[in-house]
């Protein structure tokens, strides 16, 4: 089992709809949380940290993490063409953060 | 957020030169530093973890010999690819992991660097 799991996509959203982006994660021990953003041939770009459990909210991007069912998710409201990339999920655990592979997100305008 | 800049942003070298690569932190210091490596359309592979001041951690698979890596200073990490072949190009990035209170230390990753060995 991998350590931190996201299905590879791509997953397709209209524009101006809400992308869900979904992870989970095998470490009990973990305690934070990244989603990271990774455009095309860049490197990969912070969007959002999370420690608790429930929601976090900022701008358009809402984190929501759920230690018991060792779930994080990332919600995009209002999903714009620029939005579409690779999002990856990333967890703490003791020494390193691991990463999974990445959700490729893609907004049809 | 923190501020991670790598030197060169590309680099096309010939088979069997070496390679340096720069990572520096430029808004705080940084204990920790990562370096990832990224094949087209694949995820990020950590390498290695570079601890300031002391020998660099590697992740299983990689060859210390080949890919030296040193960290210096707080803010400097550099990695080195030795005798380049054309199966080391990719994309290099670096992280640097910005301090945090308890669990909440973050890290910020570098705009990378592509390798062609020709």
């Amino acid at each position: 089992q991998k350590e931190v799991e996201q299905n590879s996509g791509p997953l397709s959203v209209p524009e101006g709809a809400i992308a869900s982006l979904n992870c989970t994660y095998s470490d009990r021990v973990s305690q934070s949380f990244f989603w990271y953003r990774q455009y095309s041939g860049k490197s990969p770009e912070l969007i959002m940290s999370i420690y608790s459990n429930g929601d976090k909210e900022d701008g358009r991007f809402t984190a929501q993490l759920n230690k018991a069912s060792q779930y994080v998710s990332l919600l995009i409201r209002d999903s714009q063409p620029s939005d579409s990339a690779t999002y990856l999920c990333a967890s703490r655990g003791y020494q390193k953060v691991t990463f999974g592979t990445g959700t490729k997100l893609q907004v049809i305008p | 957020g923190a501020v991670v800049s790598q030197h060169p942003s590309w680099v096309i070298c010939k088979s069997g030169t070496s390679v340096k690569i720069e990572c520096r932190s430029l808004d705080f210091q940084a204990t920790t530093m990562f370096w990832y490596r990224q094949f087209p359309k694949q995820s990020l592979m950590l390498m290695a973890t570079s601890n300031e001041g002391s020998k660099a951690t590697y992740e299983q698979g990689v060859e210390k010999d080949k890919f030296l890596i040193n960290h210096a200073s707080l803010t400097l990490s550099t990695l080195t690819v030795t005798s380049a072949h054309p199966e080391d190009s990719s994309f290099y990035i670096c992280s640097a992991r910005a301090p945090g209170q308890g669990s909440t230390d973050t890290q910020y990753f570098g705009p990378g660097t592509r390798l062609t060995v020709l």
